[in-house]
């Protein structure tokens, strides 16, 4: 069980440049999500799919857009890179979205940097 | 909406001593409660959780936490200190019912020290 994968590890972008996340688990669970985590604000949900064919806006969802390819894969694309958007990213999933079963198991993260 | 509170982003302690790292939450239904530890350059790891069984849970390392309705407090602690233990720890909320109530919403971090 490799858990929560996440590629890249580490990505430079210039501003304006695109690029995507990438973001999958072997737990079979329902809902996946994305989150930054920027020093002294914690971790910031950014888009959520609680279940295969759907996502949501989280907290800060301003200039990304998600695609929750199969059960499996979650992705986070950048359209338009700002250096705003420096930060470290996590996935996460969980067996379903909310109450008892709503423990998260967490990628490495994606250290991200626009200059 | 819900929202949790960690009391301290910096808390240091020597090896051997007592670790207590406090949080706090606003539901006034007692919520789901979770403790994960970040150590450098990884990710998020749980340390333990509290769905409303015993009050007092027990996680992984040696950690333990107790929930306190009265206080609305689920605050971690670890009888004695390991050098190991040095990392920032997160206190999550999950409500009770679904919909995007029940996102986990995050504290800002507690990040612990141990000094020799």
């Amino acid at each position: 069980n490799a858990g929560v994968t996440q590629t890249p590890k580490f990505q430079v972008l210039k501003t304006g440049q695109s690029m995507t996340l990438q973001c999958a688990q072997d737990m079979n669970h329902n809902s996946m999500y994305w989150y930054r985590q920027d020093p002294g604000m914690g971790l910031r949900l950014i888009y959520y799919s609680a279940s295969e064919g759907t996502t949501d806006k989280g907290e800060v969802p301003n200039g990304y857009n998600v695609s929750r390819l199969n059960k499996r894969e979650f992705s986070l694309r950048l359209e338009s890179a700002a250096p705003s958007q420096t930060s470290v990213y996590f996935c996460a999933s969980s067996e379903e979205a909310s109450g008892r079963y709503n423990e998260q198991f967490f990628g490495p993260g994606t250290r991200l940097t626009v200059l | 909406a819900q929202s949790v509170t960690q009391l301290g982003s910096h808390v240091s302690v020597s090896e051997g001593a007592l670790v207590l790292l406090r949080c706090n939450y606003s539901s006034s239904v007692p919520p789901y409660l979770f403790w994960y530890v970040q150590y450098p350059n990884q990710g998020l790891q749980l340390l333990l959780k509290y769905t409303s069984a015993a009050t007092l849970v027990k996680g992984i390392n040696g950690f333990e936490a107790e929930f306190k309705k009265s206080e609305t407090s689920f605050h971690l602690t670890k009888p004695s200190a390991h050098m190991s233990d040095a990392a920032e720890y997160f206190c999550a909320v999950s409500d009770r019912y679904g919909g995007s109530q029940g996102n986990l919403i995050f504290g800002k971090g507690t990040k612990l020290s141990v000094k020799p």
